[in-house]
C-alpha cells in the first residue's frame, strides 16, 4: 500500500489549502479502512485533522471542523483535504494515512507553507 | 477535549530498557497505538491494539495499557531506536495523538 500527497506548497493567507492523496496497492472503495489526514508543524507534534470512509462519511477534529472538508473520489482512488481561511499557523507537513484502529500506512508528507 | 500526555524526553543507555508513558482519562478502556518518527521521515506504527507488533517491528518493542496509562517499552535499546515516539487513540470518533517523547540513546 502506498499513499502520495500532492498539492501546492505555498498558499496565501485567507485562501484555501487543497491537497490530494493518491492511493495505490489498495482500493478505497473496498470499504475496509478509513482514510485520514494528519499534520505536523515544524518541530512540533502530530495533529489529527480528520478521516473519511469510502461511503463519504467523515469525522473531523473539533478544533478544525469549521474550516475542514475531506472528500473522496473512488473512481480515481483518491481522497482530498480542503482547509479554508488559512493562516501562518496552518504551515505544516501534511500527511495522508490509511487506518483502522491504527494508522498503519502513511504517505511521505508534503510541506505546505502559508505566506503572502 | 480528550488529551494524551507524554514525557517530553527519555534517555537510555544502549542495551538498557526505555519506558515511555502515555496518560489519558480511562485510556485503558480504549485501544492505544504507538508510532516511531525519525527526523525527516513519516511516522511508523510500532504497536497497535495496545500490545500487538506489526510485521517487521523488532520484538524489543512491547506495549501495555491499563487504567489511565499506556506504556511503550523498548528492551535492549539500540542506537537506531533514537527517535520521537507518539501514542494515539480514538475518543468519540476523533483521533488523538500524545504530545510526543524524544528518546535519546546515550
Amino acid at each position: 500500500v502506498q499513499l502520495q500527497e500532492s498539492g501546492p506548497g505555498l498558499v496565501k493567507p485567507s485562501q484555501t489549502l487543497s491537497l490530494t492523496c493518491t492511493v495505490s496497492g489498495d482500493s478505497i472503495s473496498s470499504g475496509s479502512y478509513f482514510w485520514s489526514w494528519i499534520r505536523q508543524p515544524a518541530g512540533k507534534g502530530l495533529e489529527w485533522i480528520g478521516r473519511i470512509y469510502a461511503s463519504g462519511s467523515t469525522n473531523y477534529n473539533p478544533s478544525l471542523k469549521s474550516r475542514v472538508t475531506i472528500s473522496v473520489d473512488t473512481s480515481k482512488n483518491q481522497f482530498s483535504l480542503n482547509l479554508s481561511s488559512v493562516t501562518a499557523a496552518d504551515t505544516a507537513v501534511y500527511y495522508c494515512a490509511r487506518g483502522d484502529v491504527d494508522l498503519a500506512y502513511w504517505g511521505r508528507g508534503t510541506l505546505v507553507t502559508v505566506s503572502s | 477535549s480528550y488529551g494524551l500526555a507524554q514525557p517530553p524526553s527519555v534517555s537510555v543507555s544502549p542495551g538498557q530498557t526505555a519506558s515511555i508513558t502515555c496518560s489519558g482519562d480511562k485510556l485503558g478502556d480504549k485501544f492505544a497505538c504507538w508510532y516511531q518518527q525519525k527526523p525527516g521521515q513519516s511516522p511508523v506504527l510500532v504497536i497497535y491494539q495496545d500490545t500487538k507488533r506489526p510485521s517487521g517491528i523488532p520484538e524489543r518493542f512491547s506495549g501495555s495499557n491499563s487504567g489511565n496509562t499506556a506504556t511503550l517499552t523498548i528492551s535492549g535499546t539500540q542506537s537506531m531506536d533514537e527517535a520521537d515516539y507518539y501514542c494515539q487513540t480514538w475518543d468519540s470518533n476523533t483521533g488523538v495523538f500524545g504530545t510526543g517523547t524524544k528518546v535519546t540513546v546515550l
